[in-house]
């Protein structure tokens, strides 16, 4: 079964500041696909960014990268000149390519964005 | 475009009463998803459809929920009898599945369910 961690419960970051959020996970498949959500106070689940795994190319979505290494199954988001904005759950997620359509989620981090 | 519109935001019901969960995915998706969002469980897939017909039940926790979807523009989550263990978020995602695993699910802003 695919499993995805998320190993920091809380993080904190200046406003302006970079920060990173860490993303592991467990598959056997070789093509499938990877996603950070974000979730607001609001309980809204918004997409923020989307990885293909047989592309080698990192996805960037404005001030949002990942770094994804199919190697090591680790997949991480940058968030560069967080805004108070950027404040919010953050969930890494994982599917499949073939099979069951389901998301499988990390535990999630919450990132808090000090003014 | 319009996102994926779910009713009603919130609902608080007593045990044993039956609640009804609406959803309107995103027009020209062809795939809807129902996931609940616990503190103890996090997200978990319920049920999802595709082209209105259900594929994959095996999430549903117990014969108490159903799920239907009659049209492609109009999905239901029904409860019945509820219980105070079904106190969660549920929401609906919906997708455009056109090529094998090239879809991106997007969430409607979900229900938050309290049972008393």
């Amino acid at each position: 079964a695919q499993t995805v961690t998320q190993s920091q419960p809380e993080m904190s970051v200046q406003e302006a500041e970079t920060v990173t959020l860490s993303c592991t996970y467990d598959t056997s498949e070789s093509d499938y696909y990877l996603f950070w959500y974000k979730q607001p106070p609001s309980r809204q689940m918004i997409l923020v960014i989307r990885q293909e795994a047989y592309k080698q190319q990192n996805a960037t979505e404005n001030r949002f990268s990942v770094n994804f290494q199919k190697a090591a199954k680790s997949f991480s988001l940058k968030i560069s000149d967080s805004q108070l904005g950027d404040a919010a759950m953050y969930f890494c997620a994982y599917i499949k390519d073939t099979g069951r359509r389901a998301l499988t989620f990390g535990s999630g981090t919450r990132l808090q964005v000090q003014p | 475009d319009a996102g994926v519109i779910q009713s009603p935001r919130h609902e608080v019901t007593e045990m044993g009463q039956e609640v009804t969960l609406r959803c309107k995915p995103i027009s020209g998706h062809n795939s809807l998803f129902w996931y609940r969002q616990t503190m103890m469980r996090g997200l978990e897939l319920l049920i999802y459809f595709n082209n209105n017909v259900p594929i994959d039940d095996s999430g549903m926790p117990e014969d108490r929920f159903s799920a239907k979807m009659p049209n492609a523009s109009f999905s239901t989550l029904k409860i019945q009898p509820s219980e105070p263990r079904d106190s969660a978020v549920y929401f609906c995602a919906s997708s455009l599945r056109r090529d094998r695993g090239r879809e991106t699910q997007y969430f409607g802003p979900g229900t938050r369910l309290l049972v008393l």
